[in-house]
Formats: structure tokens, sequence, C-alpha cells
């Protein structure tokens, strides 16, 4: 597509459960990043990919926290026994390099921990 | 973590009127940034300002990083329904190649007709 995409849109799940968030970054963008916007508030940085590594995981607010890339295009966010705190808008974003291109965001995943 | 200090945090205006919002600092940046965030929708990228000192505009919008390069301002003048949204601010680095975005809270703009 001609954007970021990312599924699901919402996501509603008990907590304890394990989710698995994807991100389809544009077409040829070699960087992608994963935000977490909680309500009411900015975009806190999760993750920075460049191609299918990773050099900056600083933002995962802890080791429940996991994400990959592969083939330097899709990645999935995986977000391992569910807290009530973990409930956010998870963004993606892409850019075409890691310098400093604009980054283009995706429409986000709701996600709701009950 | 780190956040930027935005505000207003929310404003509430009649159509047509002039909006000012702003972003303040303890880090310095190499660019600035503004983005709109619609509701359902991820950020999209208004202006940015690579200069201290530059002022941009972008039709209606105008906005200038600050010559510390610790601050910016967003101006929306004539303001009209579509403006509606979330505005954030957000400060980019360039840290061994990779740029890091750090953004403010937002500043949620309600246009009464």
């Amino acid at each position: 597509g001609a954007g970021v995409s990312q599924s699901p849109s919402n996501k509603v799940t008990e907590k304890g459960k394990d989710v698995e968030l994807r991100c389809d970054p544009i077409s040829g963008h070699t960087a992608l990043y994963w935000y977490r916007q909680s309500l009411g508030q900015g975009l806190e940085f999760l993750i920075y990919f460049q191609g299918n590594s990773a050099p900056d995981k600083s933002g995962l607010p802890s080791d429940r926290f996991s994400a990959e890339r592969t083939g330097g295009s899709v990645s999935t966010l995986t977000i391992q026994r569910t807290q009530q705190e973990d409930s956010a808008v998870y963004l993606c974003a892409s850019s075409l390099g890691s310098g400093g291109g604009t980054q283009y965001f995706g429409p986000g995943t709701r996600l709701t921990v009950l | 973590g780190q956040q930027l200090n935005q505000s207003p945090q929310s404003m509430f205006i009649q159509e047509g009127e002039d909006v000012s919002m702003n972003c303040t600092s303890s880090s310095i940046f190499n660019t600035w940034l503004w983005y709109k965030q619609d509701p359902g929708e991820g950020p999209v990228l208004l202006i940015a300002l690579y200069k201290a000192g530059e002022l941009t505009s972008n039709g209606r919008l105008t906005a200038q990083f600050g010559i510390t390069r610790k601050d910016s301002f967003l101006n929306i003048s004539a303001s009209i329904p579509s403006d509606v949204g979330i505005y954030f601010c957000a400060g980019r680095t360039l840290i061994q190649g990779a740029q890091k975005l750090v953004f403010g809270q937002g500043t949620r703009l309600t246009i009464n007709p």
C-alpha cells in the first residue's frame, strides 16, 4: 500500500494474555519505529529498527515487550502477560533511512487490557 | 521517558480565530517538528524546522525554531473546522546516525463554528 498499515486496528484482551501487533511499513523504507501513546499523552518511543536489526531498544518498558522485523519489512511487536497499564495506542512509523528522513505514521493499534 | 513541555494542553476557540501553541525543552534539538493527529489516525507532519531562528510557513501555519534550540512555537491563522485535532511538537536528535524523536504531550484544539 501507499502508507504504513497496522493490524489489528483494535485489540481487546484479558490480563495475562499475550498479544502481537503488526506493522507494514512503506515499501522501501529501511527504518521502522514503534511508539506507545497513552490516553491524553504524547508519543513514547519504544524501539527502532534499521533493516532487521534493532540498534535502539531503550524505550521498551519491560522484558514483557519484544519486537522483531523480518525481511527488512514487516515488524511485530509482542507483549507477553499483558497488564492493564499496557492499554494504549501503539503506533508504528517508517522512514526512508535512519538519518533525517521524515517518519510516516500508521493509524495505530488500540490495545485494551481488561 | 523524556518529554517536551507543550502548552496549552487544550484550546477552545471560535472559527476564524488565530491559534498559538508552544513547546519548550531543557535539551537542545537539531530539528523541531510539528505534527497533527486526527481521531483514529497516526500523526501527520505539518512543518519541519532545521535551523535555530528559522521561521517557516505552510499555508495558514507558521512555526519558528527558537534561537536557543530549546523551544518552538506553532501559529494557525484564521482557524477553520478541519483544524480540529491534536497538535504535537517533536524534537529530533541524531544519535550515531539514527534519528530519535521526543514528543510533547499535545495540544487538543476544539473549534466552535
